[in-house]
């Protein structure tokens, strides 16, 4: 049972368009939602993360808006660059053994 | 100074064979994991280490078997290897078992023939 769900699979933006990633959970007990940038060839790293009682937190040019009645949270990339190409990974912490419960990645090409 | 290294980084090999990929962090980090990527980009979390003792040990075939020598290394050897085993193999490690904050190493590309 997939703890988190992530869309689109894959998403092609032009470059200085906006990338929207969505994701959804129903474990109330998840308490940090980070997200994941992997790059081709190489191991997933810490984008970005939000706590549960924040609805926004903005860092550069990626922000995650979080819902939390309707317990969604989304990526938004701004002027999104050829460079932003990656998969990205939402993800939720629980407070069991296996603490992180990651999306099923979305696939972004930003086309120049 | 790689903060989380693995070797290798490529593995090809014949079904029924039997492999090791090791993995080294230098972040004096206490926990330590094996995540799966197959094909799709799924990632799939196998084992997690916290100081050298087995926290985690998802539904995988007992063919996979970890090992921890110590907080900083955490190997996997894999017996018997199938088709299906083909895959990314990444490390990771996080400074506890409560951190949401994973740092990954680069991966180990298995390819079973």
């Amino acid at each position: 049972q997939q703890q988190v769900k992530q869309s689109p699979q894959s998403l092609i933006v032009q470059k200085g368009g906006i990338s929207i990633i969505n994701c959804a959970y129903e474990n109330t007990a998840f308490d940090y939602f980070p997200w994941y940038q992997q790059f081709p060839g190489k191991g997933p790293a810490l984008l970005i993360a939000i706590r549960p009682d924040v609805s926004e937190k903005k860092e550069g040019r990626f922000t995650i808006s979080f819902n939390k009645s309707a317990k969604q949270f989304s990526l938004h990339i701004m002027d999104s660059q050829p460079g932003d190409s990656a998969t990205y990974f939402c993800a939720a912490r629980g407070t069991g053994a296996n603490n992180l419960f990651f999306g099923t990645g979305t696939r972004l090409t930003v086309i120049p | 100074d790689t903060a989380v290294s693995q070797t290798p980084k490529y593995l090809v090999t014949q079904m029924g064979n039997d492999k090791s990929i090791k993995c080294e962090q230098n972040l004096g980090h206490d926990t330590m994991y094996w995540y799966k990527q197959d094909s799709k980009k799924f990632l799939k979390i196998m084992f997690s280490y916290n100081n050298k003792e087995l926290i985690i040990n998802e539904t995988v075939p007992n063919r996979f078997s970890p090992k921890s020598p110590d907080k900083a290394h955490l190997n996997l050897h894999i017996n018997s290897l199938e088709l299906g085993d083909s895959a990314v193999y990444f490390c990771a490690s996080s400074w506890d078992r409560l951190s949401y904050e994973q740092y990954f190493g680069p991966g180990t590309r298995l390819t079973v023939t």
